[in-house]
């Protein structure tokens, strides 16, 4: 029944490590994203798909790389994890050009 | 990019009283949306008003918006121990990728 689901829900890593996060939605929207949260509660957008490609790419280090195989699921792979990749990784789905969206429960990754 | 800035970042008060948070922005949006997130969770998807609205109610929740100042204020009457999470605005530009932008939220704690 979840909407937007995420696994695994924590995540402990050595730096540099390579790790990956997976990301489904049953709600057929055609959008996905990758969020960051950081310790001070900052949500920044990292990628946005639609219908499996990508629309948006912000700033973001090119040791993340998302993954769409399909509509219903964005992965992100992170590549050489460093100290200040440690987050809350969000995934979340809407239907294009509509604002409202929906998040899964997030990914708090800890890089030691 | 467009950001908006909530106020105040904390926020403490008694069941009962009524909760009010801010939301400034910098440049013309097609609307802007409130969202909550419960601690060690994803967000929740709240209201959404537009740009050529001014008010809008749901439940407890009453959203004002005031686009010659670049400003949103989401008010929680009779507030519950319930509703302590924390409170995101999000705009997006006019004219822009319809992806909202978040502020770093008010953090509300609802005493029994």
């Amino acid at each position: 029944d979840t909407a937007v689901s995420q696994t695994p829900k924590y995540l402990v890593t050595q730096m540099g490590n390579d790790k990956s996060i997976k990301c489904e939605q049953n709600l057929g929207h055609d959008t996905m994203y990758w969020y960051k949260q950081d310790s001070k509660k900052f949500l920044k957008i990292m990628f946005s798909y639609n219908n499996k490609e990508l629309i948006i790419n912000e700033t973001v280090p090119n040791r993340f790389s998302p993954k769409s195989p399909d509509k219903a699921h964005l992965n992100l792979h992170i590549n050489s994890l460093e100290l200040g990749d440690s987050a809350v990784y969000f995934c979340a789905s809407s239907q294009f050009r509509n604002n409202e969206q929906f998040f899964g429960p997030g990914t708090r990754l800890t890089v030691l | 990019s467009q950001q908006g800035e909530e106020d105040p970042q904390a926020l403490s008060i008694q069941e009962g009283e009524n909760a009010t948070m801010n939301c400034s922005y910098k440049t013309s949006i097609n609307n802007l949306q409130w969202y909550r997130q419960n601690s060690g969770r994803g967000l929740v998807h709240l209201i959404l008003i537009r740009s050529n609205e001014r008010e809008k109610h749901s439940g407890r929740l009453r959203v004002t918006l005031d686009t010659s100042k670049k400003s949103s204020s989401l008010l929680i009457t009779a507030s519950r121990a319930a509703d302590t999470a924390s409170y995101f605005c999000a705009t997006d530009a006019s004219g822009g990728s319809y992806i909202p932008t978040f502020g770093r939220g008010t953090s509300l704690i609802v005493h029994p």
